[in-house]
């Protein structure tokens, strides 16, 4: 079964200070992932989107990585924000046929205190 | 148009009533999906649409679950016979073209059944 495990759940950290969240999948075969934010009660908002051959995708203060190879990818927060509050999910499409079928993963849920 | 739109953006609904939700993508996105979101998990997707071509469907649209684009643009997704299990976040995104796409969302319609 293609799955999109992400980690941690939830993360608190202090405003100012850098976080990196995980995402290991086992999509196959694989087409792209990408990085979404999503605020409380409103639809996701793309972060970034990365192709197999691609390693790394940077987005402001947001930087994704990509191990094709382990199944991997990171998303790393820089200088968190307050308005960095947010669940932040990791999609990972399967390529079929033509069809690009998204997989998601159960988000992790970020607090920035001030 | 700024963005997808989504009517209405909360419905509740007694168990057994029709419901029926209108999404409007971007206006030249010739793609167009529904995912539905449950609270603390990611979206699930339900369908997909190529222009007015249902291409896809999940084993998560049930019989009682049918989506429409009759036009290729705006798209329609009704649930007949409300269960509670129904209640969720019914989110609908747009893309542009062919191949791994940027996926742009609305702000989702969330389903309460009584």
């Amino acid at each position: 079964k293609n799955q999109v495990e992400q980690s941690p759940q939830s993360l608190i950290i202090l405003e100012g200070k850098n976080c990196t969240l995980q995402c290991n999948y086992t999509v196959s075969p694989f087409s792209n992932l990408r990085w979404y934010k999503q605020d409380t009660g409103r639809g996701p908002v793309s972060l970034t989107i990365m192709t197999f051959s691609e390693n790394t995708k940077s987005n402001g203060r947001y930087t994704a990585t990509l191990d094709a190879d382990t199944k991997q990818s990171s998303l790393h927060i820089t200088a968190s924000q307050l308005s960095d509050s947010a669940s932040y999910i990791c999609v990972v499409s399967l390529s079929s046929g033509g069809s690009y079928i998204p997989t998601f993963g159960r988000g992790t849920s970020l607090i920035v205190h001030p | 148009d700024t963005g997808v739109s989504q009517d209405p953006r909360h419905k509740i609904t007694k168990r057994g009533q029709n419901v029926t939700f209108r999404c409007d993508p971007i206006s030249e996105h010739n793609r167009l999906y529904w995912y539905r979101q449950t609270l603390g998990q990611g979206p699930e997707f339900l369908t997909y649409f190529q222009n007015e071509a249902q291409l896809e469907k999940s084993r998560l649209l049930s019989d009682r679950f049918s989506a429409e684009r009759p036009k290729g643009s705006f798209s329609t997704l009704e649930i007949q016979r409300t269960e509670q299990g129904d209640s969720a976040m019914y989110l609908c995104a747009s893309s542009l073209g062919q191949g791994p796409l940027e996926q742009y969302f609305g702000p989702g319609t969330r389903l309460t059944v009584t």
